[in-house]
């Protein structure tokens, strides 16, 4: 199957600092890159969605402002996390959907601590 | 938007017994129904999905079914093995691929 990665696998940052995710996928073009954000023993959030070339679409409630996905290609996706605090501390995953695919794929998330 | 609700949130069953777990949705444009499975610390897994021209699926010990005027899909696993132990979500997503993923069950299977 379809292989997305994440990058870094785990991150640990001061409160105040912005970290930046990397998703990737390996094998296919990702048309779609979707960013969900999951707190322990909780579901998937979905928090935006992007296509490639243009702006994502937030959902309800996520900041556009603090949350910043850039899409600028069909193999990568980036989420930076600006000015983190201590309640952005979770697990963000990625997940691309391809031309030609008929399912999403998930990359094995990041785990953020802002301490 | 939609809104997806999934019961039970916990679930434990004896090995070989069956295991169900139930999904209602809102939005009527969906037309996607996937389940996953996620181990603790992992990316969620693909086990099973319907589109809304079906009404049900099974692979092997894993079946879906869907009632698209009820708006409700359920998840069966029959046969259960400790190692289908995990927390199971479902999703309903539309034509634009936004998924929406209900609240997890977590099932336990006793050996």
């Amino acid at each position: 199957g379809a292989v997305v990665s994440q990058h870094p696998s785990w991150v640990i940052c001061k409160s105040g600092t912005s970290v930046k995710i990397e998703c990737r996928s390996l094998d296919f073009q990702a048309t779609t890159m979707f960013w969900y954000r999951q707190f322990p023993k909780q579901s998937l959030m979905l928090m935006a969605t992007s296509n490639e070339g243009s702006k994502a679409t937030y959902e309800q409630g996520v900041e556009k402002d603090k949350f910043l996905i850039n899409h600028a290609s069909l193999t990568l996706s980036t989420l930076t996390v600006t000015s983190a605090h201590p309640e952005d501390s979770s697990f963000y995953i990625c997940s691309a959907w391809g031309r030609g695919e008929n399912e999403q794929y998930f990359g094995p998330g990041t785990r953020l601590t802002v301490t | 938007g939609e809104n997806v609700e999934q019961h039970p949130s916990t679930l434990s069953v004896q090995e070989g017994d069956s295991a169900v777990i139930k999904c209602t949705y809102s939005d009527s444009a969906s037309n996607y129904f996937p389940w996953y499975k996620q181990e603790l610390g992992k990316r969620p897994q693909l086990i099973i999905d319907i589109r809304s021209n079906v009404g049900e699926k099974k692979d092997q010990r894993i079946a879906v079914t869907l009632n698209k005027t009820a708006k409700h899909f359920s998840l069966h696993i029959t046969e259960t093995q400790p190692e289908d132990s995990a927390v199971y979500f479902c999703a309903a997503a539309n034509t634009g691929n936004q998924f929406y993923f209900g609240t997890g069950t977590s099932l336990t299977v006793i050996p």
